[in-house]
């Protein structure tokens, strides 16, 4: 089945600098790949996803890149602030049939004030 | 709109005693999910259900079972709980049958196995 790697776990950064979060997965069928924000006591809520017919996707100080042929993809934050502090999860999805999303380990960003 | 509700939020419980996970989701979605957070290990799927009536496995199935009661509820019950069973628990909902599209996540259940 897929695995996806996700890296680094931990992440400290000072607010206004930017934040980059990869992941690596492993069956090149997967065609579809989300990015889910985990604040503290909550569920997780989808940021931003990427399908694998396009390179780069952005939303305002999020951008997700995508490289088929190395199989990583990864989630660039800009301008980080406080409220970007919380577990950031990747996950990848091969589309088809009725298995659902593998996730990533998480990373836990700490932006300093 | 409530979204996907998972209740209770909080137990503990006892090696060998049994419990059930209720969730509830008010979006009219088709499919639903169980999925276990550890740390470390992300959120790895139990269990899901991409329609009413139909069931299967996920990654982490053994020790569970589930029931769509209909097309609003989804259930995870622990027969004889174990301490590896300790975990928070996230009951989720998507539009689609498929699974390229947003999943909807409660607020999840923490659960302690003594």
């Amino acid at each position: 089945g897929e695995n996806v790697e996700q890296h680094p776990s931990t992440l400290s950064v000072q607010e206004g600098d930017s934040a980059v979060i990869k992941c690596t997965y492993s069956d090149s069928a997967s065609n579809y790949f989300p990015w889910y924000k985990q604040e503290l006591g909550k569920g997780p809520q989808l940021i931003i996803d990427i399908r694998s017919n396009v390179g780069e996707k952005k939303d305002q100080r999020i951008a997700v890149t995508l490289n088929k042929t190395a199989k990583h993809f990864s989630l660039h934050i800009t301008e980080t602030q406080p409220e970007d502090s919380a577990v950031y999860f990747c996950a990848a999805s091969i589309g088809t049939g009725r298995r659902a999303l593998t996730f990533g380990s998480g990373t836990r960003l700490q932006v300093q004030p | 709109n409530a979204g996907v509700t998972q209740t209770p939020k909080f137990q503990v419980l006892k090696t060998g005693q049994s419990m059930t996970l209720q969730c509830a989701q008010d979006m009219n979605h088709n499919s639903m999910y169980w999925y276990r957070q550890d740390p470390g290990m992300g959120l790895r799927l139990i269990y899901y259900s991409a329609s009413e009536g139909t069931t299967d496995k996920g990654e982490v199935p053994n020790g569970y079972n589930v029931s769509r009661l209909n097309k609003r509820e989804f259930s995870l019950r622990l027969e004889s709980a174990a301490p590896s069973q300790t975990s928070v628990y996230f009951c989720a909902s998507s539009e689609g049958t498929g699974n390229t599209g947003e999943l909807f996540f409660g607020e999840g259940s923490r659960l302690t196995v003594l």
